[in-house]
């Protein structure tokens, strides 16, 4: 079955970076996209960016510019989004979930965010 | 393009009919679609282009509106349905934005 599987909970000190990956499986990888979205313990949802696997073109959410980057690796099907310069408000779960390639795919359902990973607990703190 | 959700919370009994709402603060069309996430759990999405079931998704759930007001219904609630329901419009692909989310709770 379609799944992504992220990688574990991390704990980082303040400035550092962190990078979780996004394993696929169960579909063709490169003939779809991989979005990033967080989520504050309680509250609700933030996309953070869209990257296209067969293209690499990526958009990022303008309140992440410049510390966000996001990549795949086709040969391992595995996403990964970094974070750089890490703030106590960086705080979150964070989720990769599969969605369109581009801006129109076909069945017009795969334009939209299915399936999430399970999500990873990213806490920064001193 | 800010999208709104109201109320914040619903609270209704299993069997009840439940009725959410998204506004959008300028047309996304019908580039909207619907998402459930239970307490713990990743969300799942619900309804896609305003108005279509997702894969897998029971009758009970469907979606209406174009433009900018929405509506998400549930027309009979099951124990499972007890959730919090986000909003989602892609109109300005490739940025997308979620709204702030509806709380159903039990009565």
């Amino acid at each position: 079955q379609v799944q992504l599987v992220q990688s574990g909970a991390e704990v980082k000190k303040p400035g550092a970076s962190v990078k979780v990956s996004c394993k696929a499986s169960g579909y063709t990888f490169i003939n779809y996209g991989v979005s990033w979205v967080r989520q504050v313990p309680g509250q609700g949802l933030e996309w953070m960016g869209w990257i296209s696997v067969s293209s690499a073109i990526t958009n990022y959410a303008q309140s992440l510019q410049g510390r966000v980057t996001m990549t795949t690796d086709t040969s391992t099907t595995t996403a990964y989004m970094e974070l750089r310069s890490l703030r106590s408000d960086d705080t979150a779960i964070y989720y990769c979930v599969r969605t369109c390639t581009g801006e129109n795919c076909y069945p017009r359902e795969n334009n939209w965010f299915d399936p999430w990973g399970q999500g990873t607990l990213v806490t920064v703190s001193s | 393009i800010v999208l709104t959700q109201s109320p914040a919370t619903l609270s209704l009994s299993p069997g009840e009919r439940a009725t959410l709402s998204c506004r959008a603060s300028q047309s996304v069309s019908s580039s909207l679609a619907w998402y459930q996430q239970k307490a713990g759990q990743a969300p799942r999405l619900l309804i896609y282009d305003a108005s279509n079931r997702a894969t897998g998704i029971p009758a009970r759930f469907s979606g209406s509106g174009s433009g900018t007001d929405f509506t998400l219904t549930i027309s009979s609630l099951e124990p499972e349905d007890f959730a919090i329901y986000y909003c989602q419009q892609r109109s300005t692909w490739p940025l997308f934005t979620f709204g702030p989310g509806t709380k159903v709770d039990l009565k």
